[in-house]
């Protein structure tokens, strides 16, 4: 299986931050990444699809980047609502395989 | 779209439960659906899909003890659970494949807990 690397594992930011968190992969993935935040005794949501498609409904001010072995996370002006835990997963081989995670925190 | 999730409860070890997923919005027989797990303040591990062709896939986590399968007239995936063991403790997500591909998830129900523990 395809392993996935996130860091910083906890991110300490405030409101109106630019924050970025990194994603590893053991292997050549192309693009096929997502990423999902998940707020606490909620499902995880949909925010970006091959690396950088922004899901429908998500706010402009997150994106996405990267490619091969190595993506990004961008939140160019933290809002309130942001602060949550974010995954990131490849498609790219099977299983599909997720990120530890990446815990976004009020500072 | 829609995805609820039921079944969900206490089990002893080496023991069943079946779960249960009930899709609106869309149609599970056109499109991929899939188990993703997370156990207790752990990240998510894929578990399962059913494709839209119906061939089923599973995690090796699992394989040879959950059965995946579909009634298309109730629109509803279901997950079977054999021979229960406590690291299968987790909230139990399903989630409806993304656009144009099956291993991406653009829609999660709210997910239902699992534990197994005597």
């Amino acid at each position: 299986a395809i392993w996935m690397t996130q860091s910083p594992s906890l991110l300490s930011a405030s409101t109106g931050d630019r924050v970025t968190i990194s994603c590893r992969v053991s292997q050549d993935i192309s693009g096929y990444l997502a990423w999902y935040q998940q707020k606490p005794g909620k499902a995880p949501e949909l925010l970006i699809y091959a690396a950088s498609t922004l899901q429908s409904g998500v706010p402009s001010r997150f994106s996405g980047s990267g490619s091969t072995t190595d993506f990004t996370l961008t939140i160019s002006r933290l809002q309130s609502e942001d602060f949550a835990t974010y995954y990131c997963q490849q498609y790219h081989s099977f299983p599909p395989t997720f990120g530890q995670g990446t815990e976004l925190e009020i500072k | 779209v829609q995805l609820v999730e039921t079944g969900g409860g206490l089990m002893q070890p080496g023991g069943s439960l079946r779960l249960s997923c009930a899709a609106s919005g869309f149609s599970v027989s056109s499109n991929y659906v899939s188990w993703v797990r997370q156990a207790p303040g752990k990240g998510l591990e894929w578990v399962s899909v059913f494709y839209s062709g119906g061939n089923t896939y599973y995690a090796d986590s699992v394989k040879g003890r959950f059965t995946i399968s579909r009634d298309n007239s109730k629109n509803t995936l279901f997950l079977q659970m054999d021979s229960l063991r406590a690291e299968d403790t987790a909230i139990y997500y399903c989630a409806r494949g993304g656009l144009g591909d099956w291993a991406y998830f653009d829609y999660w129900g709210q997910g239902t807990l699992v534990t197994v523990s005597s």
